[in-house]
């Protein structure tokens, strides 16, 4: 049971690349996420997927898409990278709402 | 929108002391409040979460109080050790058939000195 597991561990762009951070999980959750996590500014959600075949938008969607491609995995695109989209990005996923949400062990971006 | 404030941003304790983080939430249908700890480099872990039916909880040197009606929760850490030193997150969410979000306070460095 590998939890919340996610690719590639780091990563450097230069302005305009694109790329698709990928995340998976075992524990049968029906709800994934996206974070980025910037110094001084917490966890902010970019994407989630209450269930399999649903996305919406966190607080900070624009520049991103996702797909959940099947109830283990949800993926994060970026389309046409900019220096401000470097950042942690955090993969997690829960049962449901109002139960434990798990993390996976990031990925650092670095645009250029 | 909703929002979860946290405070303070950082946190000094002698080993031994207490300490107490402090957050506030907006929406008045949260019902779910956990805390995360994150050390230096690694992921956010659970380390206590409470749910709007009880008012506190506690599990070992860790507890987690709750006032529904000023929109505040709490964690305290009694006995600290070094080994406590980690960034620490607050959360709120509300379970609801349309809303599927946990909102993160901005988080509180704590250093525990020996």
């Amino acid at each position: 049971n590998a939890g919340v597991t996610q690719t590639p561990k780091f990563q450097v762009l230069k302005t305009g690349q694109s790329m698709t951070l990928q995340c998976a999980q075992d524990m049968n959750h029906n709800s994934m996420y996206w974070y980025r996590q910037d110094p001084g500014m917490g966890l902010r959600l970019i994407y989630y997927s209450a269930s399999e075949g649903t996305t919406d938008k966190g607080e900070v969607p624009n520049g991103y898409n996702v797909s959940r491609l099947n109830k283990r995995e949800f993926s994060l695109r970026l389309e046409s990278a900019a220096p401000s989209q470097t950042s942690v990005y955090f993969c997690a996923s829960r049962v449901q709402v109002g139960e434990t949400q798990y993390f996976g062990p990031g990925t650092r971006l670095l645009v250029l | 929108g909703e929002n979860v404030e946290q405070h303070p941003s950082t946190l000094s304790v002698q080993e031994g002391d207490s300490a107490v983080i402090k957050c506030t939430y907006s929406d008045s249908a949260s019902n779910y409040f956990p805390w995360y700890k994150q050390e230096l480099g690694k992921r956010p872990q659970l380390i206590i979460d409470i749910r709007s039916n009880v008012g506190e909880k506690k599990d070992q040197r860790i507890a987690v109080t709750l006032n529904k009606t000023a929109k505040h929760f709490s964690l305290h850490i009694t006995e600290t050790q070094p080994e406590d030193s980690a960034v620490y997150f607050c959360a709120a969410s509300r379970r609801s058939y349309n809303t599927d979000k946990l909102i993160f306070g901005t988080g509180t460095r704590l250093q525990v000195f020996p």
